[in-house]
């Protein structure tokens, strides 16, 4: 089965540093998001993709984040300068056109800020 | 009112039971319902999608009351493996967008 694929699983830095987190959406899929959650918190939407552009963001997708598709199989986030308070699960999701927004999670990069 | 509400429970219930769970969504404009399943640190799993006439998928039932503003999730025969947490997530729109999901349901199925 067709899988959304995450690297790293897991990623410490330090606060201030810059992060890269990177995803394979599922080949044939249109669409791309991002959401994160917070350790005890609920699954929250951070942005989303389409086209070579942002379709819509969060308020929490600040000038600190960004996104990119830098070729056709990667999809980033980038966290510019991170906070402690941006520890958390981030997760990559990506949907098919005509599947009435159907979203496949792939399986989270843990992020860590010390 | 937030925009997606759930019982946090947890609802503990043990092996064979039949358990339901609701999640109330705040914008009537809402277009597409889906219900995930989350194990603990993992990613949202899709269990199924919520559609006006209902369905079901084995042991699982959804239903979506659109007057009221809640679709439901029924378990029945609960194995020990449902043990998890149920996520709610409705789609304000009939654009490919964000999904808004509910904090959760715990479900704990004990021997």
């Amino acid at each position: 089965e067709p899988e959304v694929t995450q690297t790293p699983s897991h990623q410490v830095t330090q606060m201030g540093q810059e992060v890269i987190l990177r995803c394979v959406p599922i080949s044939n899929h249109l669409y791309f998001y991002w959401y994160r959650q917070i350790l005890g918190q609920k699954v929250e939407f951070l942005v989303s993709f389409y086209n070579n552009e942002i379709s819509e963001k969060s308020e929490i997708f600040d000038d600190q984040f960004s996104v990119e598709r830098p070729d056709g199989s990667n999809f980033t986030l980038k966290i510019r300068s991170t906070k402690l308070e941006d520890s958390a699960m981030y997760f990559c999701a990506s949907s098919e056109m005509g599947t009435q927004n159907i979203q496949y999670f792939g399986a989270g990069t843990r992020l860590s800020v010390l | 009112r937030k925009e997606v509400e759930q019982d946090p429970g947890p609802f503990n219930v043990p092996e064979g039971a039949t358990v339901a769970f609701n999640c109330t969504y705040s914008n009537s404009a809402s277009q597409s319902f889906f219900w995930y399943r989350q194990d603990c640190r993992k990613e949202p799993k899709l269990l199924m999608s919520v559609y006006s006439s209902g369905n079901e998928d084995g042991r699982f039932t959804a239903q979506l009351n659109r007057a009221s503003q809640y679709i439901s999730l029924l378990i029945r025969d609960s194995k020990l493996s449902d043990s998890a947490t149920y996520l709610c997530a409705v789609n304000m729109d009939r654009g490919y967008n964000k999904l808004i999901f509910g904090a959760g349901t715990r479900l704990a199925v004990h021997p």
